[in-house]
């Protein structure tokens, strides 16, 4: 079946540290993914995206790796701090031409702690 | 704030009762989702409106639910006859219409039925 899931539960870092966050998807259309971070309480924030063409992307502070080949792909979090504590959950949307009509799908996510 | 909203942020209700939920998108958006997130899981698809057209529905969407966007605006979820398993937080997101981009979403509305 089509899934997408995490490698690790949870996670803790110590402040300063860089954090990896991986995930594993099954579906090769894949071909738009994101990366959400959710606090308690709140919904999903969006942080950063990347799209089957690429296999890297930055922003500020993070850095998401795909790798098509093993379906695999990646968040790296530079010098993390306390604030960054929340749960992180990598999404998936198939090719807009399919019936998913842009719909998301989920991984069960990671809880990042970090360590003053 | 010009986020989405979604209203109200909690309910409380008891079972056999019926609930809306209401949810404003960023006002530039046409696309308009509804997801259910129980505790611990990542949010699951329900259903999805590129301005006032329900394109799909998940089959997590039974026939006790339904979803309107009348006006290409604002959404609302009804969920008639609770059920426990109805307990969630029930999120709203919106995105643009221009190919793949990001959903953003709302803080949601948590579910609790007695």
């Amino acid at each position: 079946g089509e899934s997408v899931g995490l490698h690790l539960p949870t996670l803790s870092v110590q402040e300063g540290d860089n954090s990896i966050i991986n995930c594993a998807y099954s579906n090769s259309a894949s071909d738009y993914f994101i990366w959400y971070k959710q606090e308690s309480g709140k919904g999903p924030q969006f942080i950063i995206d990347i799209r089957s063409n690429m296999d890297k992307r930055q922003g500020q502070r993070v850095t998401v790796l795909l790798n098509k080949t093993v379906k695999h792909l990646s968040l790296q979090i530079a010098a993390t701090q306390p604030g960054d504590s929340a749960v992180y959950f990598c999404a998936e949307i198939r090719y807009a031409g399919g019936t998913s009509y842009g719909k998301l799908t989920f991984g069960q996510g990671t809880i990042l702690t970090v360590h003053p | 704030d010009t986020g989405v909203s979604q209203d109200p942020r909690h309910k409380i209700t008891k079972r056999g009762q019926n609930v809306t939920f209401r949810c404003d998108p960023i006002s530039e958006h046409n696309r308009l989702y509804w997801y259910r997130q129980t505790l611990g899981q990542g949010p699951e698809f329900l259903t999805y409106f590129q301005n006032e057209a329900q394109l799909e529905k998940s089959r997590l969407l039974s026939d006790r639910f339904s979803a309107e966007r009348p006006k290409g605006s604002f959404s609302t979820l009804e969920i008639q006859r609770t059920e426990q398993g109805d307990s969630a937080m029930y999120l709203c997101a919106s995105s643009s219409g221009a190919g793949n981009q990001p959903q953003h979403f709302g803080d949601g509305t948590r579910l609790s039925i007695l």
